[in-house]
């Protein structure tokens, strides 16, 4: 099984601050997706990176693809309360005879008005 | 319409009862999926369905059992459940089921969720 390790767990941040949060493997991904998790709603997908050093941008959102495909980053930039929520980075990796969609741990941003 | 609908939103019920969660996507998507997510933690895949066959079972107890009647619909019928099963449990769906490594850019779509109480 391939683990994604997210850092870190927990970040509280004031509006305004930029932040960076990780997902790391030690394995290689042929592609990695973001989530965002509101609470009480599930997840949205925010992205996928799928080539090596791929850098995708969502207006305040950067995320970036590791040229080895094993690790993926998240930056915001001028965080807003809005973006307070459970940001989960997923990877699917194999299941027998079809692949399954498995998630990091999760980095839980509070962005304090 | 890109909704998965989840029904209901919050259920308590007793150890001895029996309840049914209820899952509905119109996107025409062929996989389902079923996850559970404790308060803080990821989501932890339970159940995946394609073309209304089950496809992945993770070791799941008998006492969550899944159904998919047709197409659109994906059910988890509870019974005997513990306390520790309390959490919240989310429905997924995509276009299709992964298959190859190379393939795997699938887009899940979730649902709300049911929080579900087990006293």
């Amino acid at each position: 099984t391939q683990l994604l390790e997210q850092s870190p767990q927990f970040l509280s941040i004031q509006e305004g601050e930029n932040l960076t949060v990780y997902c790391n493997s030690s394995s290689v991904f042929s592609s990695l997706q973001w989530y965002r998790q509101e609470p009480g709603e599930g997840p949205v997908l925010l992205v996928t990176v799928v080539t090596g050093g791929e850098v995708k941008k969502l207006k305040r959102l950067t995320f970036q693809f590791g040229d080895a495909r094993k690790d993926s980053s998240l930056h915001i930039t001028a965080a807003q309360p809005g973006d307070t929520g459970l940001y989960l980075c997923a990877g699917f990796n194999s299941g027998g005879s079809n692949y399954k969609l498995t998630f990091g741990k999760g980095t839980l941003l509070t962005v304090n008005p | 319409d890109t909704e998965v609908t989840q029904t209901p939103k919050h259920l308590v019920m007793g150890m001895t009862n029996k309840k049914s969660l209820k899952c509905e996507q119109h996107m025409g998507h062929r996989a389902m999926y079923w996850y559970k997510q404790k308060a803080k933690k990821p989501p932890e895949l339970m159940f995946v369905y394609s073309y209304e066959k089950l496809s992945i079972n993770e070791s799941v107890p008998s006492r969550f059992s899944p159904e998919c009647p047709n197409s659109s619909l994906l059910n988890l019928h509870l019974h005997a459940l513990q306390p520790e099963d309390s959490a919240l449990y989310l429905c997924a769906s995509s276009q299709n089921l992964v298959l190859s490594w190379g393939a795997t850019n699938e887009k899940l779509f979730f649902g709300s969720g049911t929080q579900l109480s087990v006293l």
